[in-house]
């Protein structure tokens, strides 16, 4: 079964801290992935593809075929990360399935 | 470049009430999906499309119907409104799996 994973519904770090947001898979395919990021009332934007292997805003993901996880990494924490975070695979054609997302907070 | 615009961004429904939402892309993108983001289920997919003419269901598309009469227009209409379509919905387009989707702004819908 098609299936993505993020076990933390509510994630809160201090500013400056390190922050990892977990997103595991399971997908009989080669697996293609994304982070997308949703601030405040705000529509959804992607953050990531595993496939470009970017570094967007200070974030970083690297995918482990397996450990079937794509977790979403970032050093130091700033205030303005606080949003929901969501990990989303493709599962056929151009559909993306999406985890249940994280709401991120970072503390001043 | 607008992008991808939905209306109304915000209405009140009583149940039973039928209704349309709009999604419109500037983008010429062929690919467009309608999804709901409840609390707690994240994103759960309803209907896409792959290009004028050809729609498809996702996971939850009871009670939804969609059409794809041109590459820019994808409507998402609710037949009879039921309390548990309370939701946001969003528009996604996009052009290639590799590249991602293009969200809308939703539409933050309740269903009394």
């Amino acid at each position: 079964a098609q299936r993505v994973t993020q076990p933390e519904k509510l994630l809160s770090v201090f500013k400056g801290a390190p922050v990892e947001l977990k997103c595991n898979y399971s997908y009989s395919g080669s697996p293609e992935l994304f982070w997308y990021v949703q601030y405040s009332r705000q529509r959804l934007q992607l953050l990531l593809r595993h496939i470009s292997r970017e570094s967007i805003k200070g974030f970083t993901a690297d995918l482990n075929k397996g450990e079937t996880s794509f977790h979403l990494k970032k050093p130091f924490a700033q205030e303005e990360d606080s949003a929901m975070y969501y990990c989303a695979l493709r599962t056929g054609g151009s559909r993306l399935t999406f985890g249940e997302g994280t709401q991120l907070t970072v503390n001043p | 470049n607008a992008g991808v615009t939905q209306t109304p961004k915000f209405q009140v429904l009583k149940t039973g009430q039928s209704m349309t939402l709009q999604c419109a892309q500037d983008m010429n993108h062929e690919y467009m999906s309608w999804y709901r983001q409840d609390p707690g289920m994240g994103l759960r997919l309803i209907h896409y499309s792959v290009g004028a003419g050809i729609t498809d269901q996702g996971e939850v598309p009871n009670g939804y119907n969609v059409s794809r009469s041109t590459t820019e227009d994808f409507p998402l209409r609710l037949l009879s409104a039921a309390p548990s379509q309370t939701s946001v919905y969003f528009c996604a387009i996009g052009q290639g799996a590799n590249y991602g989707y293009t969200f809308g702004s939703g539409t933050r819908l309740t269903v009394v």
